[in-house]
C-alpha cells in the first residue's frame, strides 16, 4: 500500500524559512517521479513543483527561486525547502507521487498534507 | 501558460440526477486532463485520467470525454458520497495546472 506522509508544516514569519518532509513507503520511491501541491486555507489546488527520479526539478513560477525540492532515495524521502516565505504561502502541502501512465502522466497518490502558516 | 476554467463554481444537484461539469482549456491540450474528487478535510482522489479512462476502483458512474480545449466529467446518477469538490488539471512532463474547482451540493 502506498504511504505519503507530511511532516515540518509550522508557524513562521514572513521571510522565514520552513523544510517540509514527506516519507513515501509501499513503492519504488527512486524511480518516481514526486510532486508538492497545495492548497491555501477555503481555495484551490496549486502546484508547486516536481523532481524527476534523477534529480531534475521544475517549478511553479510563484514559488521559483524561493523553494528547493529534493528527495533522499536511500531513505525514501522528499524534501521542500521554502526560503524567503510570504504570507501567501499559507497553505497545506501535499506530497504526491506522478502516476507511471507514460508520459505525461497526472498525480495519483496524495498524502494527507502538513499546514505551513506564514504569519507575524 | 495555460489556463484551466471550469464551471459551474458551484452545483446544486439531489441524488440519482446525472450532472456535468465542464472544463476549458486556454489552448490545445490534446488529452492530457484529469479529474480529481475532494472532500473537505482530505486529499484529492484520481477519478479519470487521459480524459476519458477511468482510474482503478472509480465507480462507473463517473465518466470524462473531450479533447482539444473542451472536457467534461459526468456523474450518471449522483450517490451521497459524490457531493464533493471537482478539479480539473492539465498535466505534461513538467508541469501541472488545475482548474479553480467546482463544488457539487446537495439540492
Amino acid at each position: 500500500e502506498v504511504q505519503l506522509v507530511e511532516s515540518g508544516g509550522d508557524l513562521v514569519k514572513p521571510g522565514g524559512s520552513l523544510r517540509l518532509s514527506c516519507a513515501a513507503s509501499g513503492f519504488s520511491f527512486s524511480g518516481v517521479w514526486m510532486d508538492w501541491v497545495r492548497q491555501a486555507p477555503g481555495r484551490g489546488l496549486e502546484w508547486v513543483g516536481r523532481i524527476r527520479n534523477g534529480g531534475t526539478t521544475e517549478y511553479a513560477a510563484p514559488v521559483k527561486d524561493r523553494f528547493i525540492i529534493s528527495r533522499d532515495d536511500l531513505r525514501n524521502t522528499l524534501f521542500l525547502q521554502m526560503n524567503s516565505l510570504k504570507p501567501e504561502d499559507t497553505a497545506v502541502y501535499y506530497c504526491t507521487t506522478v502516476a507511471s501512465y507514460g508520459f505525461p502522466s497526472p498525480i495519483d497518490y496524495w498524502g494527507q498534507g502538513t499546514l505551513a502558516t506564514v504569519s507575524s | 501558460d495555460i489556463q484551466m476554467t471550469q464551471s459551474p463554481s458551484i452545483l446544486s444537484a439531489s441524488v440519482g440526477d446525472r450532472v456535468t461539469i465542464t472544463c476549458r482549456a486556454s489552448q490545445n491540450i490534446n488529452t492530457w486532463l484529469a479529474w480529481y474528487q475532494q472532500k473537505p478535510g482530505k486529499a484529492p482522489k484520481l477519478l479519470i485520467y487521459k480524459a476519458s479512462t477511468l482510474e482503478s476502483g472509480v465507480p462507473s458512474r463517473f465518466s470524462g470525454s473531450g479533447s482539444g480545449t473542451e472536457f467534461t466529467l459526468t456523474i450518471s446518477s449522483l450517490q451521497p458520497d459524490d457531493f464533493a469538490t471537482y478539479y480539473c488539471q492539465h498535466y505534461t512532463t513538467s508541469s501541472i495546472t488545475f482548474g479553480q474547482g467546482t463544488r457539487l451540493e446537495i439540492k
